[in-house]
């Protein structure tokens, strides 16, 4: 069925540092890709997304990365700061109505 | 600005009872989703609905129901709660047919003993 995994699970960085945190999606119709930031106790929000038309999106210090010949996309944080510290979510919709999520990847920036 | 809000943030129930968890969303939007959020699992699509007393099962729909009356209303009911049910509950809504960003509630942190 429809999957989508996410790497790693964890990921620990100095702040200044850069992340990136991959996922792979199984439906190669999935053709949107919304990443989520959830900080603790906090709901999850939107951070930033890519249609399957781009293979490329980024907004100040945060990109996304898209390739769907291999059906994996990437978020990639640079500069990290401390209130980057949360739990950040990959999903891929094949459209209609149905979000897959991945796992999630907790981040920790280290000052 | 779009606010979601969901009836209660904590709840704690008896195996057997009857849960009523409530989402209300003020963007008119025309879908609501119920996920449960359990460590590393990410979020897991219980039921979703994309209009008013429509509803569609997700990947884990056994052992709850829903309820959408009205479109700014959504309600998840645990028609017997059971400890495997203790989890974090979040509701969402999104607007048109896919490819949209969803909207999450606060969530409801339920524990059933």
């Amino acid at each position: 069925g429809e999957n989508v995994e996410q790497h790693p699970s964890t990921l620990s960085v100095q702040e200044g540092d850069s992340a990136v945190i991959k996922c792979t999606y199984s439906d190669s119709a999935s053709n949107y890709f919304p990443w989520y930031k959830q900080e603790l106790g906090k709901r999850p929000q939107l951070i930033i997304d890519i249609r399957s038309n781009v293979g490329e999106k980024k907004d100040q210090r945060i990109a996304v990365t898209l390739n769907k010949t291999a059906k994996h996309f990437s978020l990639h944080i640079t500069e990290t700061q401390p209130e980057d510290s949360a739990v950040y979510f990959c999903a891929a919709s094949p459209g209609g109505f149905k979000t897959i999520f991945g796992a999630g990847t907790r981040l920790f920036v280290k000052a | 600005d779009v606010k979601v809000t969901q009836s209660s943030r904590y709840l704690v129930k008896r195996t057997g009872e009857k849960v009523f968890l409530e989402c209300v969303q003020d963007m008119d939007h025309e879908n609501m989703f119920w996920y449960r959020q359990d460590p590393g699992l990410g979020l897991r699509l219980i039921y979703f609905s994309y209009d008013v007393k429509m509803k569609e099962k997700g990947d884990i729909p056994e052992g709850y129901s829903v309820s959408r009356e009205k479109k700014e209303r959504f309600s998840l009911i645990l028609e017997s709660a059971s400890t495997n049910q203790t989890s974090m509950y979040l509701c969402a809504s999104s607007r048109g047919q896919g490819r949209e960003t969803q909207y999450f509630g606060p969530g409801t942190r339920l524990l059933v003993l």
